[in-house]
């Protein structure tokens, strides 16, 4: 069975700053996709990254990008020039696309980051 | 085109009830997934529907039970309700009709409360 851990249930990083969140993830398989998801007070649910245990190369979108060690089994999140809006929970899940897993994204328990003016 | 929509966004029900939840994907999605969100157990997986069939299901008791209607809405429900079954539960839609990724997209969810 998969798991994915979040280490650090609370987070805190002064706005423009950077600030790193760790997720660490077990599997025997070598075929699946990571993610990283925000949830902001309101409770909507947005993907943030995605990365595809395939590709080796780190993905990036705009301030937010992934540091991702496959043998490590490390999946981290570095949020750039933090803005207030970034204030969420952050969600590290993990998924497979196949063996009848369909649909089935496995969470992290989650990082609650305050972004402080 | 309009997100995923859940309905109702707060219920309060008592032990023994039972409670329908309902979520309409993004048009055109035909995957729906359903998710319990408590601050103790975090994020947990209960179903998956495509194509009016469940596709996967999570390790929960046989009191949750969902289904999905030819234009891909989809209803959850709890029968014979517990105090622990009080949640956010979170309904997620994708295009997915192959094995493969298709990104989840989250509606806002609906708020049980179990008195």
């Amino acid at each position: 069975a998969q798991t994915v851990t979040q280490s650090q249930p609370e987070m805190s990083v002064q706005e423009a700053e950077t600030v790193t969140l760790s997720c660490t993830y077990d599997t025997s398989e070598s075929n699946y996709y990571l993610f990283w998801y925000k949830q902001p007070p309101s409770r909507q649910m947005i993907l943030v990254i995605r990365q595809e245990a395939y590709k080796q190369q780190n993905a990036t979108e705009n301030r937010f990008s992934v540091n991702f060690q496959k043998a490590a089994k490390s999946f981290s999140l570095k949020i750039s020039d933090s803005q207030l809006g970034d204030t969420a929970m952050y969600f590290c899940a993990f998924f497979l696309p196949y063996g009848g897993s369909q649909g089935n994204l496995i969470f992290g328990k989650g990082t609650k980051l305050s972004v402080k003016p | 085109k309009a997100g995923v929509t859940q309905t109702p966004r707060y219920l309060i029900k008592t032990r023994g009830q039972q409670v329908t939840l309902s979520c309409s994907p993004i048009s055109g999605h035909r995957s729906v997934s359903w998710y319990q969100q408590t601050p103790g157990q975090g994020l947990q997986f209960l179903f998956e529907y495509f194509s009016e069939t469940q596709r996967n299901k999570g390790n929960f008791p046989g009191r949750f039970s969902g289904r999905q209607f030819s234009n891909s809405r989809s209803e959850m429900n709890v029968s014979t309700l517990e105090l622990g079954d009080s949640a956010l539960y979170l309904c997620a839609s994708s295009f997915s009709d192959r094995v493969a990724y298709n990104e989840q997209f989250f509606g806002p969810g609906t708020r049980l409360t179990v008195l």
